[in-house]
């Protein structure tokens, strides 16, 4: 059974850190790309990054140059470095599996997700 | 404001059939597949549609996928309690060179 498990989210003052984990079980960690989707509280869904199987990576205009997505394959973990966190970060952070070695669009397994509150 | 457009709400009645929207622009869905994903309340997000019109195993065959142009449309026949929820489209968008999702449309079962 496939299974994402979440963590390291909290609450955070503008301008801190937070690293998020995601610990990946039941398949082949290094056959899917994998990604992060956030949820603002009452709001929609919205891609955050990407890494692929083959470790390309991607990050959306939002976050990019504060946010670094990494995987540890030995480890069958995902992560996110969160920098510099602003009063709009504040959602629902989802490991979302990819489809195929490179989805960023279809995601087929969710993790139950982890909030980020940043505020003072 | 989300780069793919949706109605914030629907509803139907029990054993009805429902359609959702999903309007876009040659950027995304006029470009490239669409798909559809149902959230349950207090739940992560689940695949419903891939490629515009397949079901993951274990979707009943009540929810269907379609895409014309720039506009997706995902139809619920004979509507369940159970069906109610968020439904989110995304597809890819070459402008943007990201994924994008619609808004949202919240299912209401009367």
């Amino acid at each position: 059974e496939v299974k994402l498990v979440e963590s390291g989210g909290g609450l955070v003052k503008p301008g801190g850190s937070l690293r998020l984990s995601c610990a990946a079980s039941g398949f082949t960690f290094n056959s899917n790309s994998m990604n992060w989707v956030r949820q603002a509280p009452g709001k929609g869904l919205e891609w955050v990054s990407c890494i692929s199987s083959s470790g390309n990576i991607y990050y959306a205009d939002s976050v990019k140059g504060r946010f670094t997505i990494s995987r540890d394959n030995a480890k069958n973990s995902l992560y996110l470095q969160m920098n510099s966190l602003r009063a709009e970060d504040t959602a629902v952070y989802y490991c979302a599996r990819g489809t195929t070695q490179t989805a960023m669009v279809t995601f087929d397994y969710w993790g139950q997700g982890t909030l980020v509150t940043v505020s003072s | 404001q989300s780069v793919l457009t949706q109605p914030p709400s629907a509803s139907g009645t029990p054993g009805q059939r429902v359609t959702i929207s999903c309007s876009g622009s040659t950027s995304n869905i006029g470009s490239n597949t669409v798909n559809w994903y149902q959230q349950l309340p207090g739940t992560a997000p689940k695949l419903l549609i891939y490629l515009n019109n397949q079901r993951p195993s274990g979707v009943p065959d009540r929810f269907s996928g379609s895409k014309s142009g720039t506009s997706a449309s995902l139809a619920i026949s004979g509507l369940q309690s159970k069906d109610e929820a968020d439904y989110y489209c995304a597809a890819w968008d070459d402008s943007l060179n990201g994924p994008v999702f619609g808004g949202g449309t919240k299912l209401t079962v009367l």
